[in-house]
Protein backbone atom coordinates (compact mmCIF):
# COMPACT_ATOMS: atom_id res chain seq x y z
CA UNK A 1 0.00 0.00 0.00
CA UNK A 2 1.03 3.48 -0.85
CA UNK A 3 2.20 5.38 2.28
CA UNK A 4 2.72 8.65 0.01
CA UNK A 5 -0.06 9.54 -2.34
CA UNK A 6 -0.10 12.09 -5.29
CA UNK A 7 -3.65 12.01 -6.56
CA UNK A 8 -3.56 13.97 -9.61
CA UNK A 9 -1.10 12.71 -12.52
CA UNK A 10 -0.83 16.22 -14.10
CA UNK A 11 -1.93 20.29 -13.53
CA UNK A 12 -1.85 22.87 -16.27
CA UNK A 13 -1.44 26.29 -14.92
CA UNK A 14 -1.63 29.31 -16.95
CA UNK A 15 1.67 31.82 -16.59
CA UNK A 16 1.62 34.09 -13.27
CA UNK A 17 -1.29 32.14 -11.75
CA UNK A 18 -1.37 30.06 -8.55
CA UNK A 19 0.40 26.51 -8.62
CA UNK A 20 -1.35 23.98 -5.81
CA UNK A 21 0.11 20.84 -6.09
CA UNK A 22 -1.25 18.12 -3.50
CA UNK A 23 -0.16 14.83 -1.57
CA UNK A 24 -1.17 12.87 1.17
CA UNK A 25 0.34 10.04 3.47
CA UNK A 26 -0.64 7.70 5.37
CA UNK A 27 0.95 7.23 8.85
CA UNK A 28 0.58 10.30 11.36
CA UNK A 29 3.47 9.54 12.89
CA UNK A 30 5.75 10.76 10.15
CA UNK A 31 7.44 14.06 10.95
CA UNK A 32 9.35 14.99 8.02
CA UNK A 33 8.06 15.53 4.97
CA UNK A 34 10.47 17.31 1.32
CA UNK A 35 9.21 18.27 -2.13
CA UNK A 36 11.00 17.52 -5.39
CA UNK A 37 11.39 19.00 -8.73
CA UNK A 38 12.51 17.01 -11.72
CA UNK A 39 12.90 18.20 -15.67
CA UNK A 40 13.26 15.47 -18.03
CA UNK A 41 16.83 13.77 -18.37
CA UNK A 42 17.78 14.90 -15.26
CA UNK A 43 17.99 13.52 -11.79
CA UNK A 44 15.87 15.01 -8.93
CA UNK A 45 16.40 18.41 -6.83
CA UNK A 46 15.45 19.45 -3.44
CA UNK A 47 12.84 21.80 -3.15
CA UNK A 48 11.99 22.52 -0.01
CA UNK A 49 11.00 20.66 2.98
CA UNK A 50 8.92 20.65 6.25
CA UNK A 51 9.13 19.51 9.65
CA UNK A 52 5.76 18.65 11.63
CA UNK A 53 6.25 21.03 14.58
CA UNK A 54 5.36 23.44 11.41
CA UNK A 55 2.06 23.93 9.56
CA UNK A 56 4.12 26.39 7.10
CA UNK A 57 7.59 26.87 5.38
CA UNK A 58 8.34 29.54 2.55
CA UNK A 59 11.19 30.05 0.32
CA UNK A 60 10.51 32.68 -2.24
CA UNK A 61 7.90 31.53 -4.36
CA UNK A 62 7.49 28.05 -2.98
CA UNK A 63 5.53 27.36 0.30
CA UNK A 64 4.61 24.17 1.72
CA UNK A 65 1.88 23.78 4.00
CA UNK A 66 1.34 20.72 6.16
CA UNK A 67 -2.30 19.65 8.09
CA UNK A 68 -1.57 17.16 10.13
CA UNK A 69 -4.84 16.42 11.05
CA UNK A 70 -5.50 15.54 7.65
CA UNK A 71 -2.54 13.81 6.66
CA UNK A 72 -2.13 16.07 4.05
CA UNK A 73 0.33 19.05 2.58
CA UNK A 74 0.11 21.04 -0.44
CA UNK A 75 3.05 22.83 -2.49
CA UNK A 76 2.24 26.22 -3.22
CA UNK A 77 4.02 28.31 -6.66
CA UNK A 78 3.54 31.74 -6.66
CA UNK A 79 3.61 33.10 -9.63
CA UNK A 80 4.20 30.27 -11.65
CA UNK A 81 6.56 30.53 -14.42
CA UNK A 82 7.18 28.31 -17.24
CA UNK A 83 10.39 27.55 -15.58
CA UNK A 84 8.20 26.03 -13.20
CA UNK A 85 6.88 23.25 -15.55
CA UNK A 86 8.54 19.32 -14.25
CA UNK A 87 8.10 16.72 -12.20
CA UNK A 88 7.17 17.53 -8.65
CA UNK A 89 7.32 14.38 -6.42
CA UNK A 90 6.50 14.84 -2.59
CA UNK A 91 8.49 12.63 -0.35
CA UNK A 92 8.32 11.60 3.49
CA UNK A 93 11.04 10.11 5.80
CA UNK A 94 10.36 7.24 7.29
CA UNK A 95 12.91 6.02 9.71
CA UNK A 96 16.05 6.82 7.87
CA UNK A 97 14.86 6.27 4.20
CA UNK A 98 12.72 8.60 2.04
CA UNK A 99 9.60 7.52 0.79
CA UNK A 100 8.63 9.45 -2.35
CA UNK A 101 5.35 9.98 -4.34
CA UNK A 102 4.03 8.91 -8.01
CA UNK A 103 4.65 12.63 -8.52
CA UNK A 104 2.51 15.25 -10.77
CA UNK A 105 3.75 16.44 -14.03
CA UNK A 106 2.83 20.77 -13.88
CA UNK A 107 2.74 22.59 -16.95
CA UNK A 108 2.58 26.39 -16.75
CA UNK A 109 1.51 27.70 -19.81
CA UNK A 110 2.56 31.35 -21.26
CA UNK B 1 32.35 20.22 -8.07
CA UNK B 2 30.57 17.72 -10.20
CA UNK B 3 27.91 16.74 -7.50
CA UNK B 4 26.72 13.32 -8.07
CA UNK B 5 27.68 11.66 -11.53
CA UNK B 6 26.44 8.05 -13.00
CA UNK B 7 28.07 5.95 -15.90
CA UNK B 8 26.61 4.94 -18.10
CA UNK B 9 23.68 6.73 -18.76
CA UNK B 10 21.93 4.38 -21.28
CA UNK B 11 22.17 0.92 -21.52
CA UNK B 12 20.29 -2.14 -23.39
CA UNK B 13 20.76 -5.37 -22.12
CA UNK B 14 19.58 -8.93 -23.42
CA UNK B 15 17.78 -11.22 -20.45
CA UNK B 16 20.81 -12.19 -18.68
CA UNK B 17 23.06 -10.38 -18.87
CA UNK B 18 25.15 -8.74 -16.45
CA UNK B 19 26.39 -5.36 -15.62
CA UNK B 20 27.35 -2.36 -13.13
CA UNK B 21 25.91 1.27 -12.60
CA UNK B 22 28.72 3.08 -10.79
CA UNK B 23 27.76 6.33 -9.03
CA UNK B 24 30.54 8.63 -7.77
CA UNK B 25 30.41 11.69 -5.47
CA UNK B 26 32.62 14.48 -4.86
CA UNK B 27 31.11 15.87 -2.02
CA UNK B 28 32.19 13.63 0.80
CA UNK B 29 28.99 12.08 1.87
CA UNK B 30 28.49 9.81 4.44
CA UNK B 31 24.85 8.15 2.69
CA UNK B 32 24.73 6.94 -0.87
CA UNK B 33 21.61 5.42 -2.00
CA UNK B 34 19.88 3.40 -5.55
CA UNK B 35 16.55 4.26 -6.49
CA UNK B 36 14.88 3.04 -9.34
CA UNK B 37 11.81 5.32 -11.24
CA UNK B 38 8.88 3.75 -12.78
CA UNK B 39 6.12 5.22 -14.71
CA UNK B 40 3.21 5.86 -11.72
CA UNK B 41 5.38 4.75 -9.32
CA UNK B 42 7.75 7.13 -8.23
CA UNK B 43 11.53 6.69 -6.80
CA UNK B 44 12.01 3.25 -4.94
CA UNK B 45 14.65 2.82 -2.67
CA UNK B 46 16.66 -0.24 -3.74
CA UNK B 47 19.66 -0.28 -1.62
CA UNK B 48 21.83 2.47 0.25
CA UNK B 49 24.35 2.95 2.42
CA UNK B 50 25.23 4.36 5.76
CA UNK B 51 29.26 4.45 5.25
CA UNK B 52 32.86 3.21 3.26
CA UNK B 53 32.38 -0.83 3.37
CA UNK B 54 28.13 -0.86 4.49
CA UNK B 55 25.21 -2.12 2.84
CA UNK B 56 21.79 -2.02 3.44
CA UNK B 57 18.65 -3.55 1.76
CA UNK B 58 15.86 -0.94 0.54
CA UNK B 59 12.52 -1.08 -0.46
CA UNK B 60 13.27 -2.85 -3.92
CA UNK B 61 15.93 -4.65 -3.24
CA UNK B 62 15.96 -8.27 -5.23
CA UNK B 63 17.95 -8.46 -8.51
CA UNK B 64 20.67 -6.62 -7.24
CA UNK B 65 23.57 -6.16 -5.30
CA UNK B 66 25.79 -3.37 -4.01
CA UNK B 67 29.15 -2.77 -3.14
CA UNK B 68 30.32 0.58 -1.27
CA UNK B 69 34.39 -0.07 -1.39
CA UNK B 70 34.76 3.67 -1.36
CA UNK B 71 33.72 6.39 0.06
CA UNK B 72 32.79 8.22 -2.74
CA UNK B 73 31.77 5.39 -5.23
CA UNK B 74 28.48 3.16 -5.04
CA UNK B 75 28.02 0.31 -7.65
CA UNK B 76 24.85 -1.65 -8.55
CA UNK B 77 25.07 -4.86 -10.09
CA UNK B 78 22.64 -6.80 -11.90
CA UNK B 79 23.79 -10.49 -11.96
CA UNK B 80 21.07 -11.82 -14.28
CA UNK B 81 19.16 -9.09 -16.14
CA UNK B 82 15.48 -9.31 -16.21
CA UNK B 83 12.40 -7.48 -18.55
CA UNK B 84 11.33 -6.09 -15.03
CA UNK B 85 14.19 -4.22 -14.14
CA UNK B 86 13.85 -1.94 -17.38
CA UNK B 87 13.87 1.61 -15.34
CA UNK B 88 15.57 4.58 -14.84
CA UNK B 89 18.10 4.28 -12.09
CA UNK B 90 19.38 7.55 -9.80
CA UNK B 91 22.00 7.74 -7.14
CA UNK B 92 21.86 9.78 -4.72
CA UNK B 93 24.37 10.95 -1.64
CA UNK B 94 23.64 12.69 1.71
CA UNK B 95 25.86 14.03 4.36
CA UNK B 96 23.12 13.59 6.58
CA UNK B 97 20.49 11.00 8.04
CA UNK B 98 17.05 11.95 9.14
CA UNK B 99 15.40 15.56 9.24
CA UNK B 100 17.05 18.04 7.04
CA UNK B 101 18.72 15.35 4.87
CA UNK B 102 18.97 16.55 1.35
CA UNK B 103 19.77 14.27 -1.03
CA UNK B 104 21.57 15.42 -4.24
CA UNK B 105 20.53 13.46 -7.43
CA UNK B 106 22.84 11.77 -10.21
CA UNK B 107 21.40 12.46 -13.81
CA UNK B 108 20.10 8.84 -13.95
CA UNK B 109 20.42 6.04 -15.98
CA UNK B 110 18.13 4.59 -18.62
CA UNK B 111 18.02 0.69 -18.47
CA UNK B 112 16.08 -1.22 -21.10
CA UNK B 113 16.25 -5.46 -20.51
CA UNK B 114 15.11 -6.90 -23.72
Amino acid sequence: DQQVKQNSPSLSVQEGRISILNCDYTNSMFDYFLWYKKYPAEGPTFLISISSIKDKNEDGRFTVFLNKSAKHLSLHIVPSQPGDSAVYFCAVLVGNKLVFGAGTILRVKS
Amino acid sequence: NAGVTQTPKFRVLKTGQSMTLLCAQDMNHEYMYWYRQDPGMGLRLIHYSVGEGTTAKGEVPDGYNVSRLKKQNFLLGLESAAPSQTSVYFCASSGTWGGGNEQFFGPGTRLTVL
